[in-house]
């Protein structure tokens, strides 16, 4: 079994359209992160967050937001969906005090937004 | 500028070549260097991490960086097929609790 899923791994939306990308993680890790991929862009992040109360915008929040229900439970929803949101979504986890702030990462999660 | 540069590729090279993956970064602060892997349509995954300057081997990899330049390497041995994949760097400052990513360097390894 996968140690960080995502859910859906694949979306298709319209502009304008709420999203909800989902990530579970069974590692019992404290952190958890959302970043989005674009081509030569590498990984970006949009939030992370170090426990359930804890809750920080990363480099490119604007237009999205979280939720950290558990521990091994973090959700990114799109309010309103544009096409330049269309990327490759994901979720990674660590663990607070790891000796260099190692990252396991979901499989992805595909969006496109028509 | 980026904080962190990584030539795109694609770079493709013959089964059995030396491949050289290389980064380079512009804040000082920067103390842990990390390498991930992506295959197609997967989540990155931890290759190799170095602290501070220097050379750093497992198997047919090394990870070099040389801080007084600011630049970081990865070089693989005997290179084969299964080694196609995206490399992405990622550096993360003495505090430990970001990562800072390359955009990635495609690898094709032909056989």
């Amino acid at each position: 079994d996968a140690d960080v899923t995502q859910t859906p791994r694949n979306r298709i939306t319209k502009t304008g359209k709420r999203i909800m990308l989902e990530c579970s993680q069974t590692k019992g890790h404290d952190r958890m992160y959302w970043y989005r991929q674009d081509p030569g862009l590498g990984l970006r992040l949009i939030y992370y967050s170090f426990d359930v109360k804890d809750i920080n915008k990363g480099e490119i929040s604007d237009g999205y937001s979280v939720s950290r229900q558990a521990q091994a439970k973090f959700s990114l929803s799109l309010e309103s969906a544009i096409p330049n949101q269309t990327a490759l979504y994901f979720c990674a986890t660590g663990i607070t005090g790891g000796p260099y702030n190692e990252q396991f990462f979901g499989p992805g999660t595909r969006l496109t937004v028509l | 500028q980026k904080e962190v540069e990584q030539d795109p590729g694609p770079l493709s090279v013959p089964e059995g070549a030396i491949v050289s993956l290389n980064c380079t970064y512009s804040n000082s602060a920067f103390q842990y260097f990390m390498w991930y892997r992506q295959y197609s349509r997967k989540g990155p995954e931890l290759l190799m991490y170095t602290y501070s300057s220097g050379n750093k081997e497992d198997g047919r990899f090394t990870a070099q960086v040389d801080k007084s330049s600011k630049y970081i390497s990865l070089f693989i041995r005997d290179s084969q097929p299964s080694d196609s994949a995206t490399y992405l760097c990622a550096l993360s400052n003495n505090a430990g609790n970001m990562l800072t990513f390359g955009g990635g360097t495609r690898l094709m390894v032909k056989p």
